[in-house]
């Protein structure tokens, strides 16, 4: 199993900060997918980086994948509530298509 | 279109019993994969079926089941149940498997007591 690991594991801002979180792994992989998860519900897809060094944007979100492709960071400018959820990145397993997700950072914004 | 939906959304059992959750995929979707989800261990991958198929199966005992019909509805099956089964099982729907987009549903939140 490829592992992904996220960090911070937890994190707590207020309102308008900017922050950054990281999916590592040790392990390259052809694609990278990052989801965020709201209480209750499933996680919801926000992008897929599949080439090394590509940055995609998504209004207020970065998200880039590293150039060796075991790595990747998502960058949020001027937080707002609405952002609070969890963050997971998922990577392309090895057996099939089965996702390897990493356990997620938990982001808190507060007004 | 409609996404993705599990039912029930909330279930309580007790230990050594059997459970079944259902999920409808998106219309068209052919692949589904389910996941659990628990503090502990994040999502971890259970099995995938495709055109009624298994195609992969993650590292969980056999007590966990599944299957999927001819018209892409797949349910899973725990048996003998225990406290740490305790989980939001997920259950996501894809055009096709081998990359595609994955769409998840709600969850199942299983309660073993």
């Amino acid at each position: 199993t490829q592992l992904l690991e996220q960090s911070p594991q937890f994190l707590s801002i207020q309102e308008g900060e900017n922050l950054t979180v990281y999916c590592n792994s040790s392990s390259v992989f052809s694609s990278l997918q990052w989801y965020r998860q709201e209480p209750g519900e499933g996680p919801v897809l926000l992008v897929t980086v599949v080439t090394g060094g590509e940055v995609k944007k998504l209004k207020r979100l970065t998200f880039q994948f590293g150039d060796a492709r075991k790595d990747s960071s998502l960058h949020i400018t001027a937080a707002q509530p609405g952002d609070t959820g969890l963050y997971l990145c998922a990577g392309d397993g090895n057996s099939g298509y089965a996702l390897n997700f990493g356990k997620g950072t938990s982001l808190l914004v507060t007004p | 279109k409609a996404g993705v939906t599990q039912t029930p959304r909330y279930l309580i059992k007790t230990r050594g019993q059997q459970v079944t959750l259902s999920c409808s995929p998106i219309s068209g979707h052919r692949s589904v994969s389910w996941y659990q989800q628990t503090p502990g261990q994040g999502l971890q991958f259970l099995f995938e079926y495709f055109s009624e198929t298994q195609r992969n199966k993650g590292n969980f005992p056999g007590r966990f089941s599944g299957r999927q019909f001819s018209n892409s509805r797949s349910e899973m099956n725990v048996s003998t149940l225990e406290l740490g089964d305790s989980a939001l099982y997920l259950c996501a729907s894809s055009f096709d498997s081998g990359g595609d987009t994955q769409y998840f549903g709600p969850g199942t939140r299983l309660t073993v007591l």
